[in-house]
Protein backbone atom coordinates (compact mmCIF):
# COMPACT_ATOMS: atom_id res chain seq x y z
CA UNK A 1 0.00 0.00 0.00
CA UNK A 2 1.40 3.45 -0.84
CA UNK A 3 2.08 5.74 2.60
CA UNK A 4 3.33 9.06 2.96
CA UNK A 5 4.50 9.37 6.66
CA UNK A 6 5.47 12.45 8.74
CA UNK A 7 6.84 13.28 12.09
CA UNK A 8 6.26 14.90 14.09
CA UNK A 9 2.61 15.06 14.36
CA UNK A 10 2.76 18.81 16.09
CA UNK A 11 5.86 21.04 16.65
CA UNK A 12 6.54 24.35 18.54
CA UNK A 13 9.54 26.51 18.52
CA UNK A 14 10.50 29.80 19.22
CA UNK A 15 10.91 32.77 16.35
CA UNK A 16 14.44 32.55 14.79
CA UNK A 17 15.10 28.87 15.50
CA UNK A 18 15.43 26.46 12.81
CA UNK A 19 13.30 23.02 12.79
CA UNK A 20 13.61 19.95 10.66
CA UNK A 21 10.82 18.25 9.47
CA UNK A 22 10.51 14.57 8.37
CA UNK A 23 8.82 12.06 5.71
CA UNK A 24 9.26 8.58 4.67
CA UNK A 25 7.06 7.39 2.14
CA UNK A 26 6.37 3.68 0.28
CA UNK A 27 5.03 4.67 -3.34
CA UNK A 28 5.85 3.00 -6.02
CA UNK A 29 7.50 3.32 -8.65
CA UNK A 30 8.45 7.10 -8.07
CA UNK A 31 8.09 10.27 -9.58
CA UNK A 32 8.51 13.34 -7.49
CA UNK A 33 8.34 14.38 -3.77
CA UNK A 34 6.80 17.76 -3.20
CA UNK A 35 6.28 20.16 0.24
CA UNK A 36 3.85 22.17 0.52
CA UNK A 37 2.57 24.64 3.33
CA UNK A 38 -0.77 25.33 4.29
CA UNK A 39 -2.04 28.28 6.67
CA UNK A 40 -5.32 27.08 8.60
CA UNK A 41 -8.08 27.83 6.28
CA UNK A 42 -6.20 27.66 3.15
CA UNK A 43 -5.29 25.85 0.43
CA UNK A 44 -1.67 23.96 0.32
CA UNK A 45 1.41 26.06 -1.18
CA UNK A 46 3.74 24.87 -3.12
CA UNK A 47 7.12 24.99 -1.28
CA UNK A 48 9.58 22.25 -3.12
CA UNK A 49 9.45 19.58 -5.88
CA UNK A 50 11.95 17.25 -6.39
CA UNK A 51 12.61 14.56 -9.14
CA UNK A 52 14.47 10.92 -8.45
CA UNK A 53 17.13 12.76 -9.51
CA UNK A 54 17.32 15.67 -7.13
CA UNK A 55 18.55 15.18 -3.83
CA UNK A 56 18.26 19.12 -2.63
CA UNK A 57 16.62 21.71 -3.29
CA UNK A 58 15.89 25.30 -1.58
CA UNK A 59 13.37 28.00 -1.74
CA UNK A 60 14.40 30.90 0.93
CA UNK A 61 14.68 29.77 4.16
CA UNK A 62 13.01 26.67 3.20
CA UNK A 63 15.87 23.42 2.05
CA UNK A 64 13.86 20.00 1.25
CA UNK A 65 16.23 16.65 0.75
CA UNK A 66 15.73 14.23 -0.88
CA UNK A 67 17.21 10.15 -0.13
CA UNK A 68 15.44 7.90 -2.98
CA UNK A 69 17.19 4.86 -1.96
CA UNK A 70 16.05 5.25 1.93
CA UNK A 71 12.77 6.67 0.50
CA UNK A 72 13.23 9.63 2.81
CA UNK A 73 12.61 13.32 2.55
CA UNK A 74 13.41 16.48 5.18
CA UNK A 75 12.33 20.12 5.31
CA UNK A 76 14.62 22.39 6.80
CA UNK A 77 13.05 25.63 7.88
CA UNK A 78 16.05 28.17 9.12
CA UNK A 79 15.28 31.60 11.16
CA UNK A 80 12.12 30.64 11.78
CA UNK A 81 9.22 33.39 11.82
CA UNK A 82 5.74 34.14 12.93
CA UNK A 83 4.21 33.61 9.71
CA UNK A 84 6.13 29.54 9.19
CA UNK A 85 3.32 28.66 11.90
CA UNK A 86 0.89 26.38 9.21
CA UNK A 87 0.94 22.94 8.42
CA UNK A 88 3.62 21.27 6.06
CA UNK A 89 2.55 18.61 3.70
CA UNK A 90 4.66 16.04 2.10
CA UNK A 91 2.73 14.25 -0.80
CA UNK A 92 4.82 12.05 -3.26
CA UNK A 93 3.79 11.29 -6.64
CA UNK A 94 3.96 8.37 -8.29
CA UNK A 95 4.81 7.06 -12.28
CA UNK A 96 1.54 4.78 -12.70
CA UNK A 97 -0.89 6.76 -14.52
CA UNK A 98 -1.19 9.85 -16.51
CA UNK A 99 -2.81 11.11 -14.04
CA UNK A 100 -0.09 11.65 -11.73
CA UNK A 101 -2.10 10.56 -8.62
CA UNK A 102 -1.01 12.11 -5.04
CA UNK A 103 -0.34 10.28 -2.01
CA UNK A 104 -0.76 13.08 0.83
CA UNK A 105 0.69 12.82 4.50
CA UNK A 106 -1.21 14.12 7.24
CA UNK A 107 1.00 16.85 7.65
CA UNK A 108 2.73 18.12 10.19
CA UNK A 109 1.74 21.30 12.16
CA UNK A 110 4.25 23.91 13.31
CA UNK A 111 3.56 26.48 15.54
CA UNK A 112 6.26 29.67 15.97
CA UNK A 113 6.16 31.57 19.34
CA UNK A 114 7.79 35.08 19.76
CA UNK B 1 -0.79 32.92 -6.27
CA UNK B 2 -2.10 30.59 -8.24
CA UNK B 3 -4.84 31.50 -10.28
CA UNK B 4 -7.76 29.48 -9.09
CA UNK B 5 -10.78 30.43 -7.11
CA UNK B 6 -13.46 28.47 -5.14
CA UNK B 7 -16.83 30.08 -3.48
CA UNK B 8 -18.40 29.88 -1.06
CA UNK B 9 -15.09 30.05 1.39
CA UNK B 10 -17.58 29.27 4.30
CA UNK B 11 -21.20 27.54 4.10
CA UNK B 12 -23.20 26.32 6.95
CA UNK B 13 -26.73 24.69 5.93
CA UNK B 14 -29.36 22.02 6.94
CA UNK B 15 -29.88 18.75 6.52
CA UNK B 16 -31.28 17.54 3.24
CA UNK B 17 -30.25 21.20 1.04
CA UNK B 18 -28.56 21.10 -2.22
CA UNK B 19 -25.48 22.56 -2.40
CA UNK B 20 -23.20 23.76 -5.25
CA UNK B 21 -19.50 23.88 -4.52
CA UNK B 22 -17.56 26.53 -7.23
CA UNK B 23 -14.32 25.77 -8.22
CA UNK B 24 -13.06 28.33 -11.33
CA UNK B 25 -9.44 28.78 -12.56
CA UNK B 26 -7.96 30.72 -15.06
CA UNK B 27 -4.96 29.05 -16.22
CA UNK B 28 -6.40 27.30 -18.34
CA UNK B 29 -5.39 23.66 -16.86
CA UNK B 30 -7.69 20.24 -18.37
CA UNK B 31 -7.04 18.63 -15.16
CA UNK B 32 -9.05 19.59 -12.25
CA UNK B 33 -9.55 17.77 -9.08
CA UNK B 34 -12.09 17.77 -5.73
CA UNK B 35 -10.38 16.76 -2.46
CA UNK B 36 -11.65 16.36 0.95
CA UNK B 37 -10.06 17.25 3.88
CA UNK B 38 -10.58 17.07 7.70
CA UNK B 39 -8.98 18.57 10.91
CA UNK B 40 -5.74 16.61 11.19
CA UNK B 41 -6.18 14.53 8.36
CA UNK B 42 -4.73 13.91 5.35
CA UNK B 43 -6.08 15.29 1.41
CA UNK B 44 -8.30 12.52 0.08
CA UNK B 45 -8.94 12.88 -3.80
CA UNK B 46 -12.95 12.51 -4.29
CA UNK B 47 -13.07 13.76 -8.06
CA UNK B 48 -11.20 14.30 -11.19
CA UNK B 49 -11.02 15.71 -14.77
CA UNK B 50 -9.03 15.05 -17.76
CA UNK B 51 -11.05 17.64 -19.60
CA UNK B 52 -14.17 19.07 -20.75
CA UNK B 53 -16.86 16.38 -20.75
CA UNK B 54 -14.26 13.94 -18.68
CA UNK B 55 -15.33 13.41 -15.16
CA UNK B 56 -13.80 10.44 -12.89
CA UNK B 57 -14.55 9.30 -9.09
CA UNK B 58 -11.16 9.44 -6.68
CA UNK B 59 -9.77 6.93 -4.35
CA UNK B 60 -12.31 8.62 -1.78
CA UNK B 61 -15.87 7.25 -2.18
CA UNK B 62 -18.29 10.62 -1.97
CA UNK B 63 -22.09 10.82 -2.81
CA UNK B 64 -21.20 14.11 -4.76
CA UNK B 65 -21.21 14.53 -8.18
CA UNK B 66 -19.50 16.71 -10.82
CA UNK B 67 -19.88 18.25 -14.21
CA UNK B 68 -16.87 19.85 -16.55
CA UNK B 69 -18.69 21.77 -19.22
CA UNK B 70 -15.90 23.90 -19.39
CA UNK B 71 -12.50 23.97 -19.21
CA UNK B 72 -12.18 26.42 -16.31
CA UNK B 73 -15.29 25.59 -14.58
CA UNK B 74 -15.39 22.28 -12.39
CA UNK B 75 -18.46 22.45 -9.58
CA UNK B 76 -19.49 20.14 -7.10
CA UNK B 77 -22.89 19.75 -6.07
CA UNK B 78 -24.53 17.77 -2.95
CA UNK B 79 -28.04 16.33 -3.55
CA UNK B 80 -29.08 16.23 -0.30
CA UNK B 81 -26.49 17.30 2.80
CA UNK B 82 -25.68 15.38 5.48
CA UNK B 83 -23.90 16.45 8.72
CA UNK B 84 -21.24 13.51 7.68
CA UNK B 85 -20.51 15.82 4.71
CA UNK B 86 -19.05 18.79 6.64
CA UNK B 87 -15.47 18.95 5.70
CA UNK B 88 -13.26 20.97 3.91
CA UNK B 89 -13.19 20.87 0.15
CA UNK B 90 -10.02 21.72 -1.76
CA UNK B 91 -10.01 22.26 -5.60
CA UNK B 92 -6.64 21.77 -7.62
CA UNK B 93 -5.94 22.24 -11.06
CA UNK B 94 -2.58 21.35 -13.17
CA UNK B 95 -1.42 21.12 -16.64
CA UNK B 96 2.27 20.62 -17.07
CA UNK B 97 3.15 16.99 -18.20
CA UNK B 98 6.19 15.49 -17.39
CA UNK B 99 7.69 14.69 -13.68
CA UNK B 100 6.37 17.67 -11.90
CA UNK B 101 2.83 17.95 -12.92
CA UNK B 102 2.53 20.46 -10.10
CA UNK B 103 -1.10 20.69 -8.88
CA UNK B 104 -2.14 24.54 -7.93
CA UNK B 105 -5.07 24.42 -4.68
CA UNK B 106 -7.54 27.24 -3.99
CA UNK B 107 -8.19 28.63 -0.93
CA UNK B 108 -10.93 25.65 -0.31
CA UNK B 109 -14.17 25.50 0.98
CA UNK B 110 -15.14 25.01 4.59
CA UNK B 111 -19.09 23.14 4.69
CA UNK B 112 -20.55 22.60 8.17
CA UNK B 113 -23.77 21.07 7.28
CA UNK B 114 -26.34 21.04 10.80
Amino acid sequence: KNQVEQSPQSLIILEGKNCTLQCNYTVSPFSNLRWYKQDTGRGPVSLTIMTFSENTKSNGRYTATLDADTKQSSLHITASQLSDSASYICVVSDRGSTLGRLYFGRGTQLTVWP
Amino acid sequence: EADIYQTPRYLVIGTGKKITLECSQTMGHDKMYWYQQDPGMELHLIHYSYGVNSTEKGDLSSESTVSRIRTEHFPLTLESARPSHTSQYLCASSDREGPYNEQFFGPGTRLTVL
